[in-house]
């Protein structure tokens, strides 16, 4: 079983609304949380990195936040543009994975339609 | 920040034969991986490239199947050897920025992946 969970698996939107992408982890010990977009042919790029101890996070019209307690994070994307079409992969480390041993998610298809 | 470039973008390649996929960084960086992204899948860790040294191989993955080189700290190779169907997928190459950060901090980046048909 996947220990990062994301919702909704795919998501269309109308251009210039905001939407909200969730992320459930059961990861442990956690170390930090990432969120990537990856556009289609493209690698992941990341938009934010977030320790425990921090709740929100923004990158442009993209805010991402955390709750460590309940192991749930969001992204929130606002006044969406043609080029926010991606996946949005939120990806989880631990204190105790080696580098690079990333914990992803599946990602959430986010279409945004004019 | 870290430029990867890999080569090629794109293949389809026959069952049996092999393809060897080139990374290159824009700066020398310590930390090299490979991943393997499958359709609809998320990324999985294929082996961690070590200069000078024999790569590190995740559970499921063998040096027979996934030969990897890295001369240097710029370029590593990864080759997929005996290819069948099920090795079609997206091969991406990755690097950690400044390893020697707090741990919690670095940036990983990605290369813009290798989409590999096997027919």
């Amino acid at each position: 079983k996947n220990q990062v969970e994301q919702s909704p698996q795919s998501l269309i939107i109308l251009e210039g609304k905001n939407c909200t992408l969730q992320c459930n982890y059961t990861v442990s010990p956690f170390s930090n949380l990432r969120w990537y977009k990856q556009d289609t042919g493209r690698g992941p790029v990341s938009l934010t990195i977030m320790t425990f101890s921090e709740n929100t996070k923004s990158n442009g019209r993209y805010t991402a936040t955390l709750d460590a307690d309940t192991k749930q994070s969001s992204l929130h994307i606002t006044a969406s543009q043609l080029s926010d079409s991606a996946s949005y992969i939120c990806v989880v480390t631990t204190t105790t994975d080696s580098w690079g041993k990333l914990q992803f998610g599946a990602g959430t298809q986010v279409v945004v339609t004019p | 920040s870290a430029v990867i470039s890999q080569k090629p973008s794109r293949d389809i390649c026959q069952r049996g034969t092999s393809l060897t996929i080139q990374c290159q960084v824009d700066s020398q960086v310590t930390m090299m991986f490979w991943y393997r992204q499958q359709p609809g899948q998320s990324l999985t860790l294929i082996a961690t490239a070590n200069q000078g040294s024999e790569a590190t191989y995740e559970s499921g993955f063998v040096i027979d199947k996934f030969p990897i080189s890295r001369p240097n700290l710029t370029f590593s190779t990864l080759t997929v050897s005996n290819l069948s169907p099920e090795d079609s997928s997206i091969y991406l190459c990755s690097v950690v920025d400044y390893p020697g950060q707090v741990f919690s901090s670095y940036e990983q980046y990605f290369g813009p992946g290798t989409r590999l048909t096997v027919t």
